[in-house]
């Protein structure tokens, strides 16, 4: 079954304590993305990888940190997490420029 | 600047009701894409409608319908005989080009969409 998958699903973690949320996709998508969302805000971009080892910042991308080793994972890293980092966070994994995108099914974050 | 906006941010309909939510857009690509997502209570994400725009033909997916209009950058979205199953939040997002040839997804602010027994 062609997916993205997440995990953790839900983390309560303390401010400062360095955490990683990882994505994989079993499509062999070259384009992944990360986004949070937040009430009244929508779904905010973070970081996106257009392929291995290429990855650049989006629209919200101070805090966190990317990396693209191999095609199929996309990990999210916060080296401290701060309470404001508290959201939900979805992947997302596309086969090319203008496809729609297949999102992860989130991970709940929050940051005492 | 790119922008989608949805104006409604939370609409209450008792089945059976039809109901449209609106979504707005700004561009000045003339090539781009406009989706619809739907948030259910579980969270999770599921792609409705991609639509370029390059074809503003309606759409109809049995209850769902897409109403695409350039000249007033709006891709209205409605569901005819609403049923409690259709409560969610709903996302319009408009893809534009970006740089290195990524194609970024703006998403509005979402509509959530209660339908009462």
């Amino acid at each position: 079954e062609a997916q993205v998958t997440q995990n953790p699903r839900y983390l309560i973690t303390v401010t400062g304590k360095k955490l990683t949320v990882t994505c994989s996709q079993n499509m062999n998508h070259e384009y992944m993305s990360w986004y949070r969302q937040d009430p009244g805000l929508g779904l905010r971009q973070i970081y996106y990888s257009m392929n291995v080892e290429v990855t650049d910042k989006g629209d919200v991308p101070e805090g966190y940190k990317v990396s693209r080793k191999e095609k199929r994972n996309f990990p999210l890293i916060l080296e401290s997490p701060s309470p404001n980092q508290t959201s939900l966070y979805f992947c997302a994994s596309s086969s090319g420029a203008f496809q729609e995108q297949y999102f992860g099914p989130g991970t709940r974050l929050t940051v005492t | 600047a790119q922008k989608v906006t949805q104006a409604q941010t939370e609409i209450s309909v008792v089945e059976k009701e039809d109901v449209t939510l609106d979504c707005v857009y700004e561009t000045r690509d003339t090539t781009y894409y406009l989706f619809w997502y739907k948030q259910p209570p579980s969270g999770e994400l599921v792609f409705l409608i991609r639509r370029n725009s390059f074809d503003e033909q309606n759409e109809i997916s049995g209850r769902y319908s897409w109403n695409f209009q350039k000249s007033t950058s709006s891709f209205n979205f409605t569901i005819t005989a609403s049923q409690v199953v259709d409560s969610a939040v709903y996302f319009c997002a408009l893809r534009v080009p970006f740089s290195g040839g990524y194609n970024k997804l703006i998403f509005g602010a979402g509509t959530r969409l209660a339908v009462h027994p």
